[in-house]
């Protein structure tokens, strides 16, 4: 079974703080994703990473920042938090062994910005 | 660009009653498509995909077939129950096969709500 972790299921922050939200996988698989979810919105792409130290970015990059310093981990970085990103926030992987593109989704992190 | 239409919720049904939860969409070339289901306070996950035309994904009751034609994947089951209550997201890939990084494009989610 393809298991992903998140650090938190709830977050709350205020405005201006540096957030880290962490996704940890059990296995080397190499694709992992960042989105956030909002009502009438649906999930957006924020960034990707296809390897160890590399990143492309998404749909909605604006406000955020990644790091994968290792295989197992990609973490989304909120530089300054700002009230707009309250959200809920989904990280996924896609398993190289899987065929087509279908995506792990891990639990979530809801995060409020006050 | 690629694009994900689905309809708007909520969707009410009683227990038993016939599901229809429509998606259409907006791609170049030949895009695999999924439903992905989300219950209450978990993450998404994948209910079932189609990957050319023609093709009719099944999981759970649930069935959708592929209609390049009217570029649709419209989701159904014949008799949903109060555990199907959850919000369904119509999502497509625009290639069948797995890139480095494909990527998804998703609807907006279609939250269904069951009643005995």
């Amino acid at each position: 079974d393809v298991k992903v972790t998140q650090s938190s299921r709830y977050l709350v922050k205020r405005t201006g703080e540096k957030v880290f939200l962490e996704c940890v996988q059990d296995m080397d698989h190499e694709n992992m994703f960042w989105y956030r979810q909002d009502p009438g919105l649906g999930l957006r792409l924020i960034y990707f990473s296809y390897d160890v130290k590399m990143k492309e970015k998404g749909d909605i990059p604006e406000g955020y920042s990644v790091s994968r310093e290792k295989k197992e981990r990609f973490s989304l970085i909120l530089e300054s938090a700002s009230t707009n990103q309250t959200s809920m926030y989904l990280c996924a992987i896609k398993p190289l062994s899987v065929s087509y593109n279908e995506q792990f989704f891990g639990p979530g992190t809801r995060l409020t910005v006050l | 660009g690629n694009s994900v239409t689905q309809m708007e919720g909520p969707v009410t049904l009683s227990e038993e009653a016939f599901l229809t939860i429509n998606c259409t969409y907006t791609a170049t070339g030949y895009p695999s498509l999924f439903w992905y289901v989300q219950y209450p306070g978990e993450g998404l996950q994948l209910l079932l995909k189609a990957t050319k035309a023609d093709d009719k994904g099944s999981n759970k009751g649930f069935e959708a077939t592929y209609r390049k034609e009217t570029t649709s994947f419209h989701l159904e089951k014949g008799s949903v129950q109060v555990s199907d209550s959850a919000v369904y997201f119509c999502a497509l890939s625009d290639s069948p096969y797995t890139g480095t990084a494909s990527k998804l494009t998703f609807g907006t989610g279609t939250r269904l709500q069951v009643t005995l």
